[in-house]
């Protein structure tokens, strides 16, 4: 039972990039979840699922897209990097009405 | 979800009991309350939820008031490890989502 596994643990991308970051869970939990943590700040939202094929927008979605087609796999795709999105990416999975599991984090730097 | 308040930050000595308290005077009847904590830069941690009704479990208890607008976590001895950031968290629904605030910074000391 591995958790929440994400990939890669680090990476850095050029301005004008994309990149797939890879979010897997074997708990078979509905809920998965994508946030960021800039330096010395708190946790923002990006995206959220409740279910294979379903996702919702968080609080910071722009650059960002997401989608659910198994319920293991969450992937969180940046469409053309930018400096601003140089954050620490956390995924996170659950049950309803329970708590979060949270992965180790993807620290990005975008140059 | 909604509204939390929680102390910037907070010491305790090692070995004592520390005591988190949150307000959340505009919970809704069937929303829980949830704790996360934060260490260093690690991803965050459950720690434990609740109704209306106390919990424990191996890592701290949840004592909610009976009106339900305020609750205290309770770690019962504290370590150098617990040293971290603590979120309280009201979520609405069945908490498909987060919304996290700026916690508490515990520092335990020696």
């Amino acid at each position: 039972n591995a958790g929440v596994t994400q990939t890669p643990k680090f990476q850095v991308l050029k301005t004008g990039q994309s990149m797939t970051l890879q979010c897997a869970q074997d708990m078979n939990h509905e809920y998965m979840s994508w946030y960021r943590q800039d330096p010395g700040m708190g946790l923002r939202l990006i995206h959220y699922s409740v279910g294979a094929g379903i996702t919702d927008q968080g609080e910071v979605p722009n650059g960002y897209n997401v989608s659910r087609s198994t319920t293991e796999d969450f992937p969180l795709r940046l469409l053309s990097a930018a400096p601003s999105q140089t954050s620490v990416y956390f995924c996170a999975s659950s049950r309803p009405a329970a708590g979060y599991t949270f992965g180790s984090g993807t620290r990005l730097t975008v140059v | 979800d909604a509204k939390t308040t929680q102390p910037t930050s907070m010491d305790c000595a090692e070995g004592r009991a520390a005591n988190l308290p949150c307000n959340h005077s505009t919970i809704s009847g069937n929303e829980y309350v949830y704790w996360y904590r934060q260490i260093h830069s690690q991803g965050p941690q459950y720690i434990i939820h609740g109704l209306k009704n106390n919990e424990t479990n191996e890592m701290a208890s949840l004592i909610i008031t009976e009106d339900r607008k305020s609750s205290t976590l309770i770690l019962p001895h504290a370590t150098l490890r617990d040293t971290a950031v603590y979120y309280c968290i009201v979520p609405s629904g069945t908490a498909s989502k987060l919304t996290f605030g700026t916690g508490t910074r515990l520092q335990v000391t020696l």
